[in-house]
């Protein structure tokens, strides 16, 4: 079974413009998680998505958005750009169905903002 | 979802084992103990969790304490691709919310 995939793996942006990453989850998994990875703040959850409602969302700033779409494939926007956003984004799936709530990561994207 | 406390970093030998430790004394008796890695830059790789009973994969075995105060991962002959950040988490399951809160973990080097 393929793994969760992000695309694209790297993206160079500038200060004030915005981003749109993708997920695709394992086939079958149903709930999506973003995390945002940086040197100072480690691995902070951001938000989930399950059945294409955001079910729980972490202390980010409204800037950070994402959706989920029917076939559970799922994408994040990050709007004005700040430095501070650059960071490494990871895709969780879960299953989420009979208890089955282990999450696995995609390989991420490596976002710079300039 | 309760707090742990691990190692900063650890050094072990090709070959040997690793024992890493990790401690969560304010754990509940419904959450569950989570490992996971991270190899330089890329996303973390699920290991093993469990409740209470000690669990063994392929990967690894997880050893918790009978008052499940702490645990140890276990990697029975580590190699150098083991080399990695281990963290290890506690999360309650089935409430619909499956945040993971990681700490800083334990850097693993493991030594030709």
């Amino acid at each position: 079974k393929a793994g969760v995939t992000q695309t694209p793996r790297y993206l160079i942006k500038t200060r004030g413009q915005q981003v749109t990453l993708s997920c695709s989850p394992i086939s079958g998994h149903r709930s999506v998680s973003w995390y945002q990875q940086t040197p100072g703040q480690g691995l902070q959850f951001l938000f989930e998505y399950f059945s294409e409602t955001q079910r729980n969302k972490g202390n980010f700033p409204g800037r950070f958005s994402g959706r989920q779409f029917s076939n559970s494939r799922s994408e994040m926007n990050v709007s004005t750009l700040e430095l501070g956003d650059s960071a490494l984004y990871l895709c969780a799936s879960s299953p989420a169905r009979g208890g089955q709530d282990t999450q696995y990561f995609g390989p991420g994207t490596r976002l710079t903002v300039l | 979802d309760a707090k742990t406390t691990q190692p900063t970093s650890m050094d072990c030998a090709e070959g040997r084992a690793a024992n890493l430790p990790c401690n969560h004394s304010t754990i509940s008796g419904n959450e569950y103990v989570y490992w996971y890695r991270q190899i330089h830059s890329q996303g973390p790789q699920y290991i093993i969790h469990g409740l209470k009973n000690n669990e063994t994969n392929e990967m690894a075995s997880l050893i918790i304490t009978e008052d499940r105060k702490s645990s140890t991962l276990i990697l029975p002959h580590a190699t150098l691709r083991d080399t990695a950040v281990y963290y290890c988490i506690v999360r309650v399951e089935g409430t619909g919310r499956r945040a993971l809160t990681f700490g800083s973990g334990t850097r693993l080097q493991v030594q030709p």
